[in-house]
């Protein structure tokens, strides 16, 4: 167990709708960052919160939006899914901002049918 | 061209090789470079992490980094069983401001270690 926790494991939902993600960092780490998985494209960053606010964005969605809530638990909300939003997200965390090595969590397994 | 190639393999040795993982890479302002291992169906774990050039040694694992060939090696030595999973290399620019912090990933390669 990595000390990072993601909620649900998997997910399967149909094209058009709205899922959220959840994610609990390791106690003391202040920052969360989130990252899609595929085979095609590997592991893409998305988005970045340091402490409650948005620090870096990359190749994210306007479909998709992120938070960091007071507690530091982030959700990461998907909206009017498509098929190749299939993927593994993940969640990961550090006690820095700029820190090199994450610790990840086990991951959410979506799956858009 | 991809900031960061790896080659997706997959490899296959047997027990008690040594096994060399590589990434090259475009960005030059990349100054973080890190190793992950994946097994199948969990999160990437953090192996080794070095900053600009050079070798370091952690047990069985080398990680070896030349910025003037923007050319990063994994070494595993004694390789077991419990070694197989995927390998991914990672880098990052710096250690402040934006985009920063986001680390770039190659796609990873699969590896097998034969009993």
């Amino acid at each position: 167990d990595s000390g990072v926790t993601q909620t649900p494991k998997h997910l399967i939902t149909a094209t058009g709708q709205r899922v959220t993600l959840r994610c609990s960092p390791r106690s003391g780490d202040l920052s969360v960052y989130w990252y899609q998985q595929s085979l095609d494209q590997g592991l893409q960053f998305l988005i970045q919160y340091y402490n409650g606010e948005e620090r870096a964005k990359g190749n994210i969605l306007e479909r998709f939006s992120a938070q960091q809530f007071p507690d530091l638990h982030s959700e990461l909300n998907l909206s009017s899914l498509e098929l190749g939003d299939s993927a593994l997200y993940f969640c990961a965390s550090s006690v820095l901002e700029g820190a090199a090595g994450y610790t990840f969590g086990s991951g959410t397994r979506l799956t858009v049918v | 061209q991809k900031e960061v190639e790896q080659d997706p393999g997959p490899l296959s040795v047997p027990e008690g090789a040594i096994v060399s993982l590589n990434c090259t890479y475009s960005n030059s302002a990349f100054q973080y470079f890190m190793w992950y291992r994946q097994y199948s169906r969990k999160g990437p774990e953090l192996l080794m992490y070095t900053y600009s050039s050079g070798n370091k040694e952690d047990g069985r694992f080398t990680a070896q980094v030349d910025k003037s060939s923007k050319y990063i090696s994994l070494f595993i030595r004694d390789s077991q069983p419990s070694d197989s999973a995927t390998y991914l290399c990672a880098m990052k620019r710096g250690n402040s401001g934006g985009s920063n912090y986001k680390l770039t990933f190659g796609k990873g390669t699969l590896l097998t270690v034969n009993p």
